[in-house]
């Protein structure tokens, strides 16, 4: 069966410090790629998505992400966190044999201290 | 455009008891998903529904249905309820021109 892991449970950083989320997949079909954010208390917002072409995407609030298909993964780069970064980041994949339906990793809490 | 919404935001329910989740897509998304959300599982798919038809199951008992409206509207329901179906269950609708899905706030199921 298709899944999707990443590789931390918990990520604690300084402000300033720079951020990198990993995220792989296992599957070497076509995939569409998603990574998702969700602040305390708040719904799941879209942070950045790849369907296409180029493999470095950027997203909102200074993320971006790189797919490499070789190695089936996604990772999330930010060069600078802020405290408003503290939040649960999820990877999450959709695979051509599988609807339209999204497979999640297990989320990466992500503290940034001030 | 208004985005997702759910309805209750909050229940507290008792074993053995049903309940049902409400979610409004957003307006034109014809795609309803539900998840269940819990600290030990992570988010995992329940079904989704499109026009009025469920296209997809997740891996959960018979006791966990759905259905969708006419106006893309969709319930969600669980029988005989269990202590560990306690969770936070998400709607998302999906924009089909662009394969991305818009989560709701979620409804906070607490059986006791």
């Amino acid at each position: 069966a298709q899944s999707v892991s990443q590789h931390n449970h918990h990520v604690i950083l300084s402000e300033a410090a720079s951020l990198e989320l990993g995220c792989n997949y296992s599957y070497g079909g076509t995939v569409n790629l998603f990574w998702y954010v969700q602040y305390p208390g708040q719904h799941l917002q879209l942070l950045l998505k790849y369907f296409s072409g180029d493999p470095l995407v950027k997203g909102i609030k200074g993320f971006e992400a790189e797919f490499i298909k070789s190695k089936f993964s996604f990772n999330l780069r930010k060069p600078s966190v802020q405290w408003s970064d503290t939040a649960e980041y999820f990877c999450a994949v959709i695979f051509d044999n599988y609807g339209q339906n999204f497979v999640f990793g297990p989320g990466t809490r992500l503290s940034v201290l001030p | 455009k208004a985005g997702v919404t759910q309805t209750p935001r909050y229940l507290i329910k008792t074993r053995g008891q049903q309940v049902t989740l409400s979610c409004s897509p957003i307006s034109g998304h014809r795609s309803v998903s539900w998840y269940q959300q819990t600290p030990g599982q992570g988010l995992q798919f329940l079904f989704e529904y499109f026009s009025e038809t469920q296209r997809n199951k997740g891996n959960f008992p018979g006791r966990f249905s759905g259905r969708q409206f006419s106006n893309s509207r969709s319930e969600m329901n669980v029988s005989t309820l269990e202590l560990g179906d306690s969770a936070l269950y998400l709607c998302a609708s999906t924009d089909s021109d662009t394969d991305t899905q818009y989560f709701g706030p979620g409804t906070r199921l607490t059986v006791l």
